[in-house]
């Protein structure tokens, strides 16, 4: 069966990173896009952007371009969120999606000094 | 950026009631090649987002078919025939005709 597996919650200090996986499995990886979702607590969905999972290219909502990366590990059917500098802003949870119809659990991000 | 205004925010339900929610498009969603990139999904409490409609009207697989979709350019609706307790969450209408896709603000349905 399909299924995006998310990695674990992450607890981070302002300005620093944090890398968030989604593993895919049950389908070719290369066959669709992964889209990745923001929802901020108690909140409703932002779109972030997404990632060709063929050729890599990422495109970013306005919004998350600068300290947002999505890549690639295509030999392990993995995409990743990175965001670097992190601000208060940014605690939240992330989803990522294929193409809406399968979906992540999500990744809850507590940004804290 | 296209702007989906879903109305109402919240909604009340007894079970069994028929219910409607609308999402409003600040441009028409009718794509160049024909089709109507407008969905909508369900996010139950602690739950990731689920898609119940794609393309306005078209039921995602396993979904029960009290969910339906209908509407046109900028006007759309998902109608609720006959609400059960599982129902309960937020409904999303989210549009991908348009880059950069975007979400309506919800519409959060709550069982009487």
């Amino acid at each position: 069966q399909i299924q995006l597996v998310q990695s674990g919650p992450e607890l981070k200090k302002p300005g620093e990173s944090v890398k968030i996986s989604c593993k895919a499995s049950g389908y070719t990886f290369t066959n669709y896009g992964m889209y990745w979702v923001k929802q901020a607590p108690g909140q409703g969905l932002q779109y972030m952007g997404w990632i060709n999972t063929e050729t890599g290219k990422p495109t970013y909502a306005d919004d998350f371009k600068g300290r947002f990366v999505f890549f690639l590990e295509t030999s392990a059917s993995t995409a990743y969120l990175q965001i670097n500098n992190l601000k208060n802003e940014d605690m939240a949870t992330y989803f990522c999606a294929r193409w809406f119809d399968y979906w992540g659990q999500g990744v809850m991000v507590t940004v804290s000094s | 950026d296209v702007v989906l205004t879903q109305t109402p925010p919240t909604l009340s339900a007894t079970i069994g009631q028929s219910v409607s929610i609308s999402c409003r498009s600040s441009q028409s969603l009718l794509d160049s090649d024909g089709d109507t990139y407008l969905n909508w999904l369900l996010q139950r409490p602690g739950q990731s987002p689920q898609l119940l409609i794609y393309s306005v009207s078209n039921l995602e697989s396993g979904v029960p078919n009290r969910f339906s979709g209908s509407g046109s350019e900028t006007d759309f609706t998902l109608k609720i025939s006959g609400v059960e307790a599982e129902d309960l969450g937020v409904y999303y209408c989210m549009q991908a005709t348009h880059a950069p896709l975007t979400f309506g603000s919800g519409t959060k349905l709550e069982i009487k």
